[in-house]
């Protein structure tokens, strides 16, 4: 299964800055997402970045908020922009070839808004 | 009603206990997970599962189909499997569905 490094692994930013957050896999993947988990909550699926095309969001997340870049098939980023204390979260990258093959996550950065 | 439930949702166990955790399911699915989350945040997936059962050292996962149930067992439990374990489930696209979690905490 694929390895990903996940970057940082956590910080602590001002409000209404921004914070960008790396994931480089070790081999080529399709499928790369993002996934954000509140304190105590679940995780939840913020988009599907596509390689040479715009990250595919879903409800309530939009490209303004979150931009995603993904130049190729081993690396993608995620940035929170004009952060407030509600972004305080942890953020997951994570790659597939599919529900029916598995997934391997990051190591998660745990973000915290003051 | 979440689509993924799970029970319990906090588990706290003596050393060297047989552990059950419980995840129910209300969608078509073709495979489930079991994730595995330490304090850090960062997840380790421990089996993917889309029938029968599968066993890996003390951790066994079981899964119903027609009962749309799964079944994650730890046996002769230890401290540091203390984590939240998640139940996921994938369907026709590859996105997957989230259970809340099951906190547990092994005592030595």
């Amino acid at each position: 299964s694929a390895v990903i490094s996940q970057k940082p692994s956590r910080d602590i930013c001002q409000r209404g800055t921004s914070l960008t957050i790396q994931c480089q896999v070790d081999s080529q993947v399709t499928m790369m997402f993002w996934y954000r988990q509140q304190p105590g909550q679940s995780l939840t699926l913020i988009a599907t970045a596509n390689q040479g095309s715009e990250a595919t969001y879903e409800s309530g997340f939009v490209i303004d908020k979150f931009p995603i870049s993904r130049p190729n098939l081993t690396f993608s980023t995620l940035t929170v922009s004009n952060m407030s204390p509600e972004d305080s979260s942890i953020y997951l990258c994570s790659v597939g070839v599919g529900s029916q093959y598995g997934y391997t996550f990051g190591s998660g950065t745990r973000l915290t808004v003051v | 009603k979440n689509e993924v439930e799970q029970s319990p949702q906090n588990l706290t166990a003596q050393e060297g206990e047989f552990i059950t955790i419980n995840c129910s399911y209300s969608v078509g699915i073709s495979a489930l997970h079991w994730l595995q989350q330490h304090p850090g945040g960062g997840i380790v997936s421990l089996f993917m599962l889309s029938s029968g059962k599968k066993k890996h050292g003390r951790l066994i996962a079981t899964i119903n189909i027609q009962e749309k149930h799964s079944s994650l067992h730890i046996t002769a439990s230890h401290p540091r499997d203390s984590a939240v374990y998640i139940c996921a489930v994938g369907g026709a696209t590859n996105k997957l569905i989230f259970g809340t979690g099951t906190l547990l905490a092994v005592q030595p």
